[in-house]
């Protein structure tokens, strides 16, 4: 009974450096998304997707590309790190737009 | 532009008190409306949902929300606080630009002292 997994669960990358963020889900969920939490500002959608093939782009999509191959995987791309960067980044997935979100524990990175 | 205002940063509550936790939206529909709580370290977790029908909604851990439309309202209260609900709460809603984007407040930090 996995629900929403997320990797790595840490990460320290260095400015320009570009990494892929990884998430899948076992729940057939078709809606998933991207958002990205920092200190007192809450949860900011940063991609979602609402099926293999469908993706658009959230509140702060900017530095950010996302995937959706399959209905499982919505992996999150940073091409160009950058320390605005810097934040939690969490997973979520439901499966309808209108039913609560499951979430990954989070990937904390951090881009010195 | 849809948002949600959580107006209580932190809150500090004694072990056994009354908690209330403020949550107003601003949506031109009917919302559907969340809160969900975070413990250190750990993803979110729903609390309760409101969608239709009653407006007293209940939810685990002893959680119970009403929503006012008159007020544009969801606050979250419990008769009774424990330690163990020391954490973060957040009330979600869906954005104006597409039910899809559930916009999050900023939370509110809940700390319980005995």
């Amino acid at each position: 009974n996995a629900g929403v997994t997320q990797t790595p669960k840490f990460r320290i990358l260095k400015i320009g450096q570009s990494m892929t963020l990884q998430c899948a889900q076992d729940m057939n969920h078709n809606y998933m998304y991207w958002y990205r939490q920092d200190p007192g500002m809450g949860l900011k959608l940063i991609y979602y997707s609402v099926g293999a093939g469908i993706t658009d782009k959230g509140e702060v999509p900017n530095g950010y590309n996302v995937s959706r191959s399959t209905t499982e995987d919505f992996p999150l791309r940073l091409e160009l790190a950058a320390p605005s960067q810097t934040s939690v980044y969490f997973c979520a997935s439901n499966g309808a737009y209108n039913s609560p979100l499951h979430f990954g524990n989070g990937t904390r990175l951090t881009v010195t | 532009a849809q948002s949600v205002t959580q107006p209580d940063i932190h809150i500090t509550v004694s072990e056994g008190a009354s908690l209330e936790l403020r949550c107003n939206y601003s949506y031109g529909a009917t919302p559907y409306l969340f809160w969900y709580v975070q413990s250190p370290g750990q993803g979110l977790q729903l609390l309760l949902k409101y969608f239709s029908g009653d407006t007293l909604v209940q939810g685990i851990k002893g959680f119970e929300a009403e929503f006012k439309r008159s007020q544009s309202s969801f606050n979250l209260r419990k008769p009774s606080v424990h330690w163990s609900d020391a954490a973060e709460y957040f009330c979600a809603a869906p954005n104006s630009g597409g039910y899809q984007k559930v916009t999050f407040g900023t939370g509110t930090k809940l700390q319980v002292i005995p």
